[in-house]
Order: structure tokens, then C-alpha cells, then sequence
């Protein structure tokens, strides 16, 4: 049983340009997680997402980030015109629901953003 | 911003027990004590957590206090793979989810050949 897959790890971007990260759950997991650490900092939580909804994005920024996590296929962090203070490590969790209640999280290894 | 506090650093004698405190002192009645551990900027690991009673598990122990203001993760044997960031954070239902998982700086420990 696969753990959470995140691609890709290490991301390179220009000032302005898209970045998107990728995160699979594993398997039987519905719930995903989005956290952003920046270096020396603690996890910072981003947004809580089900198949098709977004639950909680209070921990989005207003603009240029966005996720989704469609029916099918990997759950999708997506940063637009990135800045240099986009630079992080992006990490995502997921969890699976039983009897109403949340498992425990499970991490992936992250996405390591540099804008250049 | 966190809900607990836990010392920045620590160290421990490898083959030692590893106690890392945590304050938690706002915890609501439904909310769980979680422990997480961070290996140099590898994904957090899930350690163990627990309500109000003592938990065991093939990681670690964790001891709550009565009140629920304050925890310890006990590693019983300490090993030189065991240094890393430990973060604490206190969640309203089991597993959080993890947008309830708050961390904190957590604790630096460093385990001592």
C-alpha cells in the first residue's frame, strides 16, 4: 500500500510563471491536506479538500493559489504568477473517513518550490 | 497560531528514554493530543495520539495528565534515528482532520552517541 505521493519533488520556477503540485493519497483516503513550510518554520495549514470539495481554505492565500481535488486523479495545488516568497516545501496529508470520523494523517515527502 | 508549547530542543544519550514535554493548556474536551515527528525536511510521521488515557504503540508512549493541560511522548530507547523535530498539536476529532492540526516549532531532539 502505497503512501502519499507527491510530484513532482523538487520544482524550479521563474518569477511570474505556474506551479503545480501534484498530491495521490493513499489508497482508500478521500480527505486531502495541504501544508506549506517555509524554511526554519513550522507546518502551516493551506486547505482541507474531499473528492470534489473544497472544505476548509482558510488557510489559503486570496489570490493565486487554488486547489482542487477532482473525481478522479491526484489531488492539485496550483500557484499562479509565482513570487520569490512562494518558496517553500508544500506538503500534503490525507486520511481516510471512518464511521463518520477521521482517521489519522499520513504525509507525503513534499514538493520543494524554488523561484528564481 | 499553535495551541501548545513544547521546549525548542532537546537532547537525550542514544539507549536513553526520550521525554519531550507539551503544554496544551486550552485543550477543549473533544480535542485529541496528536504527536508528529519531522526527520530534516522529510514529511512529518504520524507517531501516535490519545484523548485522556495512556497510549502504547510500537513507536511510543504518551502519557496525558489528568487535567489534559500537558502531555510527554515517551521514546523508551532512544536511537540516533530518532533525531528530528517533534511537533505536538491538539485537534478536535480523531485524525483532525488534519485541517485541524495546528504546528507549532515543535522540539529539536537530539540523541547523543
Amino acid at each position: 500500500n502505497a503512501g502519499v505521493m507527491q510530484n513532482p519533488r523538487h520544482l524550479v520556477r521563474r518569477r511570474g510563471q505556474e506551479a503545480r503540485l501534484r498530491c495521490s493519497p493513499m489508497k482508500g483516503h478521500s480527505h486531502v491536506y495541504w501544508y506549506r513550510q517555509l524554511p526554519e518554520e513550522g507546518l502551516k495549514f493551506m486547505v482541507y479538500l474531499q473528492k470534489e470539495n473544497i472544505i476548509d481554505e482558510s488557510g489559503m492565500p486570496k489570490e493565486r493559489f487554488s486547489a482542487e481535488f477532482p473525481k478522479e486523479g491526484p489531488s492539485i495545488l496550483r500557484i499562479q504568477q509565482v513570487v520569490r516568497g512562494d518558496s517553500a516545501a508544500y506538503f500534503c496529508a490525507s486520511s481516510a473517513n471512518r464511521g463518520g470520523v477521521n482517521t489519522e494523517a499520513f504525509f507525503g515527502q513534499g514538493t520543494r518550490l524554488t523561484v528564481v | 497560531d499553535a495551541k501548545t508549547t513544547q521546549p525548542p530542543s532537546m537532547d537525550c544519550a542514544e539507549g536513553r528514554a526520550a521525554n519531550l514535554p507539551c503544554n496544551h493548556s486550552t485543550i477543549s474536551g473533544n480535542e485529541y493530543v496528536y504527536w508528529y515527528r519531522q526527520i530534516h525536511s522529510q514529511g512529518p510521521q504520524y507517531i501516535i495520539h490519545g484523548l485522556k488515557n495512556n497510549e502504547t504503540n510500537e513507536m511510543a508512549s504518551l502519557i496525558i495528565t489528568e487535567d489534559r493541560k500537558s502531555s510527554t511522548l515517551i521514546l523508551p530507547h532512544a536511537t540516533l534515528r530518532d533525531t528530528a523535530v517533534y511537533y505536538c498539536s491538539s485537534a478536535p476529532q480523531v485524525g483532525g482532520g488534519a485541517d485541524g492540526l495546528t504546528f507549532g516549532k515543535g522540539t529539536h531532539l537530539i540523541i547523543q552517541p
